[in-house]
């Protein structure tokens, strides 16, 4: 039972490339949310998805997609990175909104 | 809007007790949540409390539940130095949108 995972760990890229980032959950949870973390800002929540085939936006969406094509896996998109998406992501699930939410490592991402 | 709020840090010595703090505004939650994240890791479940019960304890752990000033606290006893990390409140939000909000999280440091 591996939880949650990330796919990568870190990544580096420059100004307008893009990248996608991978979370997958084994636990056949409905719920997943992408969040990501910066100094003193807490946990800002990216997007999330409510069950296979839906998604959501969250507090700060801007410059992210998500897609969520099998229940087990959840997808994190930037078109054009930007300097200031430099922070490092969290995917979590959950069984329901108000259910534990169990999280992955993370994966740095730094935008040059 | 709803919101969750802590202070951002707290230091104590080895074996002190260490006492953090949270503030709630959504009173509709089941549970409220403590989760603790440790560096270079991503967040787990620490303990949660019912929103019908005052007091929960496990081991050094001790939740306090306070619903009428909607303060929510977490007590560590013996406080040792792998307690150091930073430690997220979370309120279950029911209304639109239904979702966790999260406190900025509290960093503990422990002195030897």
């Amino acid at each position: 039972n591996a939880g949650v995972t990330q796919t990568p760990k870190f990544r580096v890229l420059k100004t307008g490339q893009s990248m996608t980032l991978l979370c997958a959950q084994d636990m056949n949870h409905e719920y997943m949310y992408w969040y990501r973390q910066d100094p003193g800002m807490g946990l800002r929540l990216i997007h999330y998805s409510v069950g296979e085939g839906t998604t959501a936006k969250g507090e700060v969406p801007d410059g992210y997609n998500v897609s969520r094509l099998k229940k087990q896996n959840f997808l994190l998109g930037l078109e054009s990175a930007a300097p200031s998406q430099t922070s490092v992501y969290f995917c979590a699930s959950s069984y329901s909104y108000n259910n534990e939410q169990f999280f992955g490592p993370g994966t740095r991402l730094t935008v040059l | 809007g709803e919101d969750v709020e802590q202070s951002l840090f707290l230091s104590v010595r080895e074996g002190d007790s260490s006492v953090i703090n949270c503030t709630y505004t959504d009173s509709s939650s089941t549970y409220l949540y403590w989760y603790k994240q440790e560096p270079g890791a991503g967040l787990q479940l620490l303990t949660y409390i019912f929103s019908n019960m005052d007091m929960k304890q496990d081991q050094r752990l001790t939740v306090l539940l306070n619903k009428k000033d909607k303060h929510l606290s977490l007590r560590i006893a013996d406080t040792q130095t792998g307690d150091s990390a930073i430690y997220f409140c979370a309120d279950p939000y029911a209304g639109n949108n239904r979702k966790l909000i999260w406190g900025l999280g509290t960093s503990l440091a422990v002195n030897p």
